[in-house]
């Protein structure tokens, strides 16, 4: 059960785009739709914003999207706003009733 | 509104135990698989147990089986995880999550500090 590899950080000023990369293996994100990303601010509890690798749950701006090719699950923002500046994680199920987290990223908003 | 309650953190000497609560509402608990996630200070998100909505499948992560259990009152609409065998890597936020399409909705967390 090794945590998925994600970047410590990225960045992008504002209005631009910035894609988050969450690397896994054959045995969890490269079989399974069941990758999904969550947003968590300071002090905060984590937020749900992209499920099923592409699924956007209610109230989540579409500037967010998820996608995925082979063991690799990406998150890509565009039209980054301030408040998008928090940690993000991707999580994928690996089967046998277990899911792994990334490591996080930090997105700054230069 | 769906709503998660985590209670029962505190501080325990290593070896100890804890039992951790997670009271839902604003959902049909019994139809939803629940899971307990933690997180170290100024770390990222593991993700540690989770249980079927029925309560006869779990799941855990390397580091806590055998130690832990998640278990679950439908009657009672409550979550809870039975930490045992406590280590000082054990210390963290905990926080229970609702399985939507995912892990849909959290609570705010408990505290759980392992030390002597």
């Amino acid at each position: 059960q090794s945590a998925l590899t994600q970047p410590p950080s990225a960045s992008g000023s504002p209005g631009q785009s910035v894609t988050i990369s969450c690397t896994g293996t054959s045995s969890d994100v490269g079989s399974y739709k069941y990758v999904s990303w969550y947003q968590q601010h300071p002090g905060k509890a984590p937020k749900l914003i992209i499920y099923e690798v592409n699924k956007r749950p209610s109230g989540v701006p579409d500037r967010f999207s998820g996608s995925k090719s082979g063991n690799t699950a990406s998150l890509t923002v565009s039209g980054l706003q301030a408040e998008d500046e928090a940690d993000y994680y991707c999580c994928s199920y690996a089967g046998n009733n277990i899911d792994i987290f990334g490591g996080g990223t930090k997105l700054t908003v230069l | 509104e769906v709503q998660l309650v985590e209670s029962g953190g505190g501080l325990v000497q290593p070896g100890g135990s804890l039992r951790l609560s997670c009271a839902a509402s604003g959902f049909s608990f019994s139809s939803h698989w629940m899971h307990w996630v933690r997180q170290a200070p100024g770390k990222g998100l593991v993700w540690v147990s989770r249980i079927s909505n029925e309560g006869s499948t779990t799941g855990y992560a390397d580091s806590v089986q055998g130690r832990f259990t998640i278990s679950r009152d439908n009657a009672k609409n409550t979550l809870y995880l039975q930490m045992n065998s406590l280590r000082a890597e054990d210390t963290a936020m905990y926080y229970c999550a609702r399985q939507g399409g995912s892990l849909d909705d959290w609570g705010h967390g408990t505290t759980v500090t392992v030390s002597s």
